[in-house]
């Protein structure tokens, strides 16, 4: 394991509704990320936070609120998604901004009906 | 910007021989980190080697090493004695170093999908 947790695993939601989903990191990383991972493309980095403060959002759709309440928490909150939405969500930190390494959560599978 | 191509979507390789998986990526910038990640089916996304741009040795890590090809944009993972733990999703990723508005940032490649038989 990477000390990177993400939950749920898996999440299925209609276009109606509302979740959030939360990404654990238990390495004393100052920076964490949001990447979306779609099949057959390459990961796109959604939103990066430094200390708590968002530093990037790589034009991501409003229908995505991200919230960092502190260095080891992040959370994506979801709302009135589209069926392209369905991803692999995965998050990372790193020990600075931009770090020499990023580690990796398992992902929540997301679909959207 | 910086774009990375992985042209092979799917390789497989026989139980203890030797595969090799391709990336090739466009940049104009002298200094960068080029990294191979592992992402096993359903288990988390991990760095399996990484090399710097300005190191002209090859980087190896015990059964996995890279051939670097600076000039040509190219840098290939070679994985030596595969074993059936080696199946799983490959990226290659690019990571400029040199300051601008690409600094840091990872840019992934499409991925490889790599099956080992027994």
């Amino acid at each position: 394991e990477t000390g990177v947790t993400q939950t749920p695993r898996h999440l299925v939601m209609g276009m109606t509704n509302k979740k959030s989903l939360k990404c654990e990191q238990h390495l004393g990383h100052n920076a964490m990320y949001w990447y979306k991972q779609s099949a057959k493309k390459p990961l796109e980095l959604m939103f990066v936070y430094n200390f708590k403060e968002q530093t990037e959002n790589n034009s991501v759709p409003s229908r995505f609120s991200p919230e960092c309440p502190n260095s080891s928490h992040l959370f994506l909150h979801l709302h009135t998604l589209q069926p392209e939405d369905s991803a692999l969500y995965l998050c990372a930190s790193s020990q600075e901004v931009w770090g020499y390494e990023q580690y990796f959560g398992p992902g929540t599978r997301l679909t959207v009906t | 910007a910086q774009t990375v191509t992985q042209s092979q979507p799917e390789m497989s390789v026989q139980e203890a021989e030797t595969v090799t998986l391709s990336c090739t990526y466009d940049t104009s910038e002298s200094d960068y980190y080029l990294f191979w990640y592992k992402q096993p089916p359903s288990r988390q996304m991990i760095l399996v080697i990484r090399q710097e741009a300005y190191k002209q040795q090859n980087a190896t890590e015990n059964r996995f090493s890279v051939n670097f090809q600076k000039a040509a944009k190219s840098f290939s993972l070679k994985i030596s004695d595969s074993q059936l733990g080696d199946a799983a999703m490959y990226f290659c990723a690019y990571r400029g170093n040199a300051g601008g508005t690409s600094y840091g940032k990872l840019t992934f490649g499409q991925g490889t999908i790599l099956t080992v038989h027994p």
